[in-house]
């Protein structure tokens, strides 16, 4: 088992510039998280998905912020336009279904926008 | 979900028990107690859960008190490698929304 897996695992980019986050969660685990974690705000829940279907966006701080899910072994989580106060490392979690103790974490990306 | 509140550092010598409070006043009957940790960039993992007895694994164990408002998450032989934030999450399982919130944690601080 390979666990969570994240791509890449660290970005720079230039404000104003699309940034794509990809995550490929355990194989069957039906529920996917997006967290994000900055040193002021700790370690957010940006959205979560059960069955490939967003369940839960009520963190994704504004428009700019937009994750998919199109099958069960792929997610992504697009920035557009990035914004300096979008650095943060950004973590994807995965679980069976309704099992809070059975959360895998992945190794996160590390973001910087310039 | 109830919340939690916990000290936001503590120290340990190695090889010593590590005893970490939380706190959860308005828990309710149908919450669980979770704890996680964080090591130094890397992603939260799962320690140990437990709803009103006493638990342990490899890993940890658990203790929550009778009236169930806190509990304690006990590192028997803590090592330099245990240096990482504690986080303490309550909430209902298998409720309406699967997702864990994560609070501010303890830093503990495994010293040699």
């Amino acid at each position: 088992d390979a666990g969570v897996i994240q791509s890449p695992r660290h970005e720079v980019t230039e404000m104003g510039q699309e940034v794509t986050l990809r995550c490929k969660p355990i194989s069957g685990h039906n529920s996917l998280f997006w967290y994000r974690q900055t040193m002021m705000r700790g370690l957010e829940l940006l959205i979560y998905f059960n069955n490939n279907v967003p369940i839960d966006d009520s963190g994704m701080p504004e428009d700019r912020f937009s994750a998919k899910m199109p099958n069960a072994s792929f997610s992504t989580l697009k920035i557009q336009p990035s914004e300096p106060r979008d650095s943060a490392v950004y973590f994807c979690a995965s679980s069976p279904s309704a099992n809070p103790y059975g959360y895998t974490f992945g190794s996160g990306t590390r973001l910087t926008v310039v | 979900d109830a919340k939690t509140t916990q000290p936001p550092s503590m120290d340990c010598a190695e090889g010593r028990a590590a005893n970490l409070p939380c706190n959860h006043s308005t828990i309710s009957g149908n919450e669980y107690v979770y704890w996680y940790r964080q090591i130094h960039s890397q992603g939260p993992q799962y320690i140990i859960h437990g709803l009103k007895n006493n638990e342990t694994n490899e890993m940890a164990s658990l203790i929550i008190t009778e009236d169930r408002k806190s509990s304690t998450l006990i590192l028997p032989h803590a090592t330099l490698r245990d240096t990482a934030v504690y986080y303490c999450i309550v909430r209902a399982y298998g409720g309406a929304t699967n997702k864990l919130i994560f609070g501010t944690g303890t830093l503990l601080a495994v010293q040699p």
